[in-house]
């Protein structure tokens, strides 16, 4: 079936600009998790949902960050006033909370250049 | 959850078992060790987990010391295509479950 799907693939902008980013979940999957990985480092926990909430935001670094879910599953980043240390690849991922199975599975992420 | 510790990077030759350490001294009762592995402009891969026992899937196992306080993810027969940072991974199976990826270890796998 079809893996975690993520667009735009990349993106720039300018410092200062609004920004949207989408995340495509595995159908089925109640679990998903954004991620941003800067340069040189592991991916960086932002945010989690189960259903349409967000049950732990504790990652976003700022309120410029927020993300919604308004149907449990298509995902939105939304990054306002962005500034040029936002650049970094934007993961998501997914994981069926119900199988007791804790794997996440990734998309290929959104390259974000703020210029 | 517990921080890992792993080298930067290492070498294998094509053909040969990788054998991939992690230390997680502070790792408590109810967390797993998990292995993920990211391929240049990929998202993160998982390939195992265990708790406490040794592992192993058709990609790769898992041995866990007794104590628990580190682990080796095996790659019985590396190929060019395993070349990737592999990150370890203490978590635990509740609630969030997000993932402290940390800098992981870069093996490069030489023809």
């Amino acid at each position: 079936g079809a893996g975690v799907s993520q667009t735009p693939s990349n993106k720039v902008t300018e410092k200062g600009k609004y920004v949207e980013l989408r995340c495509d979940p595995i159908s089925g999957h109640t679990a998903l998790y954004w991620y941003r990985q800067s340069l040189g480092q592991g991916p960086e926990f932002l945010i989690y949902f189960q259903g349409t909430g967000a049950a732990d935001d504790s990652g976003l670094p700022n309120d410029r960050f927020f993300a919604v879910r308004p149907e449990g599953s298509v995902s939105t980043l939304k990054i306002q006033r962005t500034e040029r240390g936002d650049s970094a690849v934007y993961l998501c991922a997914s994981r069926h909370s119900g199988t007791g199975s804790y794997e996440q599975y990734f998309g290929p992420g959104t390259r974000l250049t703020v210029t | 959850d517990a921080k890992t510790t792993q080298p930067p990077s290492m070498d294998c030759a094509e053909g040969r078992a990788a054998n991939l350490p992690c230390n997680h001294s502070t790792i408590s009762g109810n967390e797993y060790v998990y292995w993920y592995r990211q391929i240049h402009s990929q998202g993160p891969q998982y390939i195992i987990h265990g708790l406490k026992n040794n592992e192993t899937n058709e990609m790769a196992s898992l041995i866990i010391t007794e104590d628990r306080k580190s682990s080796t993810l095996i790659l019985p027969h590396a190929t060019l295509r395993d070349t990737a940072v592999y990150y370890c991974i203490a978590a635990r199976q509740t609630g969030a479950n997000n993932l402290f990826f940390g800098t992981g270890t870069r093996l490069t796998v030489i023809p």
